[in-house]
């Protein structure tokens, strides 16, 4: 079982350049989430897709934007990236009120 | 403004030692309370709490969840070193900007 994929598990950029995360999940989930994870900070939520064709904003959406390609599919786009989006991100999908599966990852580093 | 705070922010213990710990909450449309391990990648589920004052258990891991008090204890018998990990804490509510608000996490380092 595959679960929930991100790619790339890192990456390095310089300020200004941009780039998508991607996320798929093979269980069918309606609700999938982008987080990002800073030392201290715990998980918080950027945005999230509650189902296909809708996406909202959570705590720090300021920076980012989002697709939700399809019902599989999540992506995080970070248009021009500056070294305070230096972060672990964690992609999750869930279905209902069951708990969220979370990716492994991706490590982001902004010179 | 709803939050979640997890304590202590670390912890180091023996092999073998008893350890909990807490999460407090103050969220408005409370629905449950989960709580997670993370290791080196992506947080594991280990519980969901949504009635107070029942215990879930599995093997030397176990939670029980305060309405009243709005806490949560995780509790971890005979630790081994393979419990070192982050144990995160998150509420779900019913309605609300985003459904999960999550605790900062305990840091926990189980030493041979």
């Amino acid at each position: 079982n595959a679960g929930v994929t991100q790619t790339p598990k890192f990456q390095v950029l310089k300020t200004g350049q941009s780039m998508t995360l991607q996320c798929a999940q093979d269980m069918n989930h309606n609700s999938m989430y982008w987080y990002r994870q800073d030392p201290g900070m715990g998980l918080r939520l950027i945005y999230y897709s509650a189902s296909e064709g809708t996406t909202d904003k959570g705590e720090v959406p300021n920076g980012y934007n989002v697709s939700r390609l399809n019902k599989r599919e999540f992506s995080l786009r970070l248009e021009s990236a500056a070294p305070s989006q230096t972060s672990v991100y964690f992609c999750a999908s869930c279905r209902g009120n069951q708990p969220q599966h979370f990716g492994d990852g991706t490590r982001l580093s902004i010179l | 403004e709803d939050k979640v705070v997890q304590s202590p922010l670390s912890l180091v213990v023996h092999e073998g030692d008893t350890v909990t710990l807490n999460c407090s909450y103050e969220v408005t449309n409370f629905r449950s309370l989960l709580w997670y391990k993370q290791e080196k990648k992506a947080p594991t589920f280990l519980f969901m709490l949504t009635s107070s004052g029942i215990e879930k258990k599995s093997g030397r891991l176990s939670s029980i969840l305060d309405k009243k008090e709005l806490f949560s204890i995780l509790n971890i018998t005979a630790t081994q070193t393979g419990d070192s990990a982050i144990y995160l804490c998150a509420v779900e509510r019913t309605s609300g900007t985003y459904k999960y608000i999550f605790g900062t996490g305990t840091r926990l380092k189980v030493l041979a």
